[in-house]
């Protein structure tokens, strides 16, 4: 089993529609963290926390919030999707790994359409 | 201006060639630089991290941080079309918790 576990793998929805994305973790790290993907312009953090109590905005926090729901479960939600937020979604977390560099650790993505 | 600038591509090369894929940056607090790899359909992977200037090689992966000129390079020797993938560099600074990426280049590699 992955270690970093998202769903819905896909998703297409409709303008206005609440979508939530969910992340699990067996890897024990406190910290996690969503990034969204589009072509060009690489990842871009949306919002991460350090735990259950401490959440915070990334860079493109706009349209979009959190749930820290226990140490191994972070969801994404869009309250109303719009069409710009059409992307790949991941979901990671911060540990020490085996190269002990603070190195993320991410799902295999969820793929949202807003039409 | 992005923090982290980075060719998007595409780039193909024939197997066995050399690959040369760059990135620079603007943040001067920047420590950690890191390369990660990602496959069609998958998570980012890391595959190389250097800490402050220097270069760091694994295999037939070199990875090299020039923090005067803020340059950050990853060079694959005797690719294969295995590494055909996304390459993403990034940087983080020391104690700091958010990973700043590149907008990653698509490598192709023809057999």
């Amino acid at each position: 089993d992955a270690d970093v576990t998202q769903t819905p793998r896909n998703r297409i929805t409709k303008t206005g529609k609440r979508i939530m994305l969910e992340c699990s973790q067996t890897k024990g790290h406190d910290r996690m963290y969503w990034y969204r993907q589009d072509p060009g312009l690489g990842l871009r953090l949306i919002y991460y926390s350090f735990d259950v109590k401490d959440i915070n905005k990334g860079e493109i926090s706009d349209g979009y919030s959190v749930s820290r729901q226990a140490q191994a479960k972070f969801s994404l939600s869009l309250e109303s999707a719009i069409p710009n937020q059409t992307a790949l979604y991941f979901c990671a977390t911060l540990g020490q790994g085996a190269k002990n560099t603070g190195e993320l650790f991410f799902g295999e993505g969820s793929r949202l359409t807003v039409l | 201006q992005k923090e982290v600038e980075q060719d998007p591509g595409p780039l193909s090369v024939p197997e066995g060639a050399i690959v040369s894929l760059n990135c620079t940056y603007s943040n001067s607090a920047f420590q950690y630089f890191m390369w990660y790899r990602q496959y069609s359909r998958k998570g980012p992977e890391l595959l190389m991290y250097t800490y402050s200037s220097g270069n760091k090689e694994d295999g037939r992966f070199t990875a090299q941080v020039d923090k005067s000129s803020k340059y950050i390079s990853l060079f694959i020797r005797d690719s294969q079309p295995s590494d055909s993938a996304t390459y993403l560099c990034a940087g983080r600074h020391t104690g700091g918790f958010k990973t700043i990426f590149g907008a990653g280049t698509r490598l192709f590699v023809k057999a």
